[in-house]
């Protein structure tokens, strides 16, 4: 299956807290998992990635949790600011050669309340 | 500013007529990409194009068309346009794997069509 699964579909933090979004996969070829963040009228751009021999990988206060066995790995926003309000992507790359590209997930529509 | 141009930025089409969305990229990327983005929906890949003179299907290719006569032109065509096609559309492009694991994809800040 060539599909990342991601949830909420839209989620509501107050400033200060912590913004949790899922993803799930079922492509064990994939190895590669990257997060991107996309502003009203803009275009999605690269926030943070992970490979699957890490299980955690920290930049700011942006986390990607990963669970290899569970097949599953979400983003942490922690400290929510209402400029983290954006729609989020989680995606999946099979592996580095030619014809993979990246998979999108459904995306996750982030409202951080001021 | 480096980055990936799509133009226009918004147009509407009457059903059944025909246009081009250009898209050009000043990073002296291989491969690029089109999207559409549609609510609930997520980013679905249309066409990509991994070299200059190379183009390829990808999920929702029906209804469209692609050109790749430059390397930093990817031009997407709707050569009968459906209220269907109506969506936002957003070019990326990117170096070759692996190396476009450290940079990701460049999206342009995308193109609004809305066929009546």
């Amino acid at each position: 299956q060539q599909q990342v699964k991601q949830s909420p579909q839209s989620l509501i933090v107050q400033k200060g807290g912590i913004s949790i979004i899922n993803c799930a996969y079922e492509n064990t070829a994939f190895d590669y998992f990257p997060w991107y963040q996309q502003f009203p009228g803009k275009g999605p751009a690269l926030l943070i990635a992970i490979r699957p021999d890490v299980s955690e990988k920290k930049e700011g206060r942006f986390t990607i949790s990963f669970n290899k066995s569970a097949k599953q790995f979400s983003l942490h926003i922690m400290d929510s600011q209402p400029g983290d309000s954006a729609t989020y992507f989680c995606a999946a790359s099979p592996r580095a050669n030619r014809d993979d590209k990246i998979i999108f997930g459904k995306g996750t529509r982030l409202h951080i309340l001021p | 500013n480096a980055g990936v141009t799509q133009t226009p930025k918004f147009r509407v089409l009457k059903t059944g007529q025909s246009m081009t969305l250009l898209c050009a990229q000043d990073m002296n990327h291989e491969y690029m990409y089109w999207y559409r983005q549609d609510p609930g929906m997520g980013l679905r890949l249309i066409h990509y194009s991994v070299g200059e003179g190379t183009t390829a299907k990808g999920e929702v290719p029906d209804g469209y068309n692609v050109s790749r006569l430059k390397k930093q032109n990817f031009l997407l065509g709707l050569e009968s346009a459906a209220p269907s096609q109506t969506s936002v559309y957003f070019c990326a492009s990117s170096y070759p794997p692996p190396r476009d694991r450290s940079y990701g994809y460049t999206f342009g800040s995308g193109t609004r069509l809305t066929v009546v």
